[in-house]
Formats: structure tokens, C-alpha cells, sequence
């Protein structure tokens, strides 16, 4: 099973570059989100979707865009990093239903973005 | 507000001592309580959750959790410590009344070190 898959794993930017973080999932998870992680700040919600088409924004959106076209895909845009983009960034699914997979979010497994 | 507080930074134990890992939170009504783990560079792994039921939860690894209402608080726990449990934890709660189960609130994290 591949879970959330997250790609690039490493990836360092100039600033003002834009990129995009890819994340897929093939657990046919309705919900679907980003967060970024910070030294002695746990992670912080960046961006949310509620199924394809549709989109929220999170605790710390400035700078992010995402688009859901699909139920699988849930790319996040950098739109001009900055330093302060230097992070860890997770994706991360779930689904509402019921059992022990109902309701938890899995994770994939993180990108690390640098930005000098 | 929502908000999770894990009040150590680091918790250090010897190997084969019970280990406790503190976790407080504060929600508006029932809330889902979630541990994760996170090994160096890697993702969140999904150790264990409380949703409704017995208020003592097992889940991987050896790992549980006590869900204590009154205390507002779901301290996750083992009996016997390894060297290999030595990694970063997460408590994570969401509103039940949160529809979406993509949005969870993170404390800080602490860091569990188990020494031989």
C-alpha cells in the first residue's frame, strides 16, 4: 500500500521561486490536508479539502495556494517563497467513517524545503 | 478555542521502566484524541485514538492511552520502555463537532529519550 505519497523529499529554493509539492493518496480518502512543521511548534494547518473541488484555508495559509481537481491529488503551490517557508511539509488523509481506519489521519512522508 | 498542551519538552526513562508522555487539552464538547510518532526524518506515524468507549486505548507498538474527561487529559503510556520507542511524540485532538476530520490541533510535541 502506498498510503499518501509525497514528492520532492528535499528540495531547496530561491527566494521569490514558486514550486509545487505534490501529494497523492490511493486510500480513496475524502479529506485531505496540508501542515508545516516547525521546531517547538508542532504543525500547523496550512490548507484543507472536503473532497475534489473544494478547498478551505487553514491556520497559516498566507502564501500557499492548493487546488483539488481530483480525489487522489492535492498539490500545494508555493506562490513566491520566502525564507520564512523554510519548513517541513506534511500531507496528510483520512475518511469519516467508522473502525479503526475511520476518522485517523495518516501521513505521508514529509518534504523538507529550504528557501535562502 | 481549541488547543493541546504537552507540558515537557523531553521525557527521559530508562530502558524496561513505564514510560508516561503528559497531554492536556481543551475542546468544545466530546473530542477525538489522536498520538502520533515521528522517528528522525520521517512522518507521523498513527499510534493510537480516542473516539467514544473505554477510556483506556491500546494501539501499536505496546502503547496506550487514558482518555480522563474530568482532567481534560489523555496521557499516552508503557509499561516497559525500549531503546527503539526513543523518538518525537504528537498529541492531537479535534472537535467531534468538527466535520472535518482533517483539521486536528497539534501540541508541541516532546521529545521521549530511553537510555540502556
Amino acid at each position: 500500500n502506498a498510503g499518501v505519497t509525497q514528492t520532492p523529499k528535499f528540495q531547496v529554493l530561491k527566494t521569490g521561486q514558486s514550486m509545487t509539492l505534490q501529494c497523492a493518496q490511493d486510500m480513496n480518502h475524502e479529506y485531505m490536508s496540508w501542515y508545516r512543521q516547525d521546531p517547538g511548534m508542532g504543525l500547523r494547518l496550512i490548507h484543507y479539502s472536503v473532497g475534489a473541488g473544494i478547498t478551505d484555508q487553514g491556520e497559516v495559509p498566507n502564501g500557499y495556494n492548493v487546488s483539488r481537481s481530483t480525489t487522489e491529488d492535492f498539490p500545494l503551490r508555493l506562490l513566491s517563497a520566502a525564507p520564512s517557508q523554510t519548513s517541513v511539509y506534511f500531507c496528510a488523509s483520512s475518511y469519516s467513517g467508522r473502525g479503526i481506519t475511520g476518522n485517523t489521519i495518516y501521513f505521508g512522508e514529509g518534504s523538507w524545503l529550504t528557501v535562502v | 478555542a481549541q488547543s493541546v498542551a504537552q507540558p515537557e519538552d523531553q521525557v527521559n526513562v530508562a530502558e524496561g521502566n513505564p514510560l508516561t508522555v503528559k497531554c492536556t487539552y481543551s475542546v468544545s464538547g466530546n473530542p477525538y484524541l489522536f498520538w502520533y510518532v515521528q522517528y528522525p526524518n520521517r512522518g507521523l506515524q498513527f499510534l493510537l485514538k480516542y473516539i467514544t468507549g473505554d477510556n483506556l486505548v491500546k494501539g501499536s507498538y505496546g502503547f496506550e492511552a487514558e482518555f480522563n474527561k474530568s482532567q481534560t487529559s489523555f496521557h499516552l503510556k508503557k509499561p516497559s520502555a525500549l531503546v527503539s520507542d526513543s523518538a518525537l511524540y504528537f498529541c492531537a485532538v479535534r472537535a467531534h463537532i468538527t466535520s472535518n476530520t482533517g483539521k486536528l490541533i497539534f501540541g508541541q510535541g516532546t521529545t521521549l529519550q530511553v537510555k540502556p
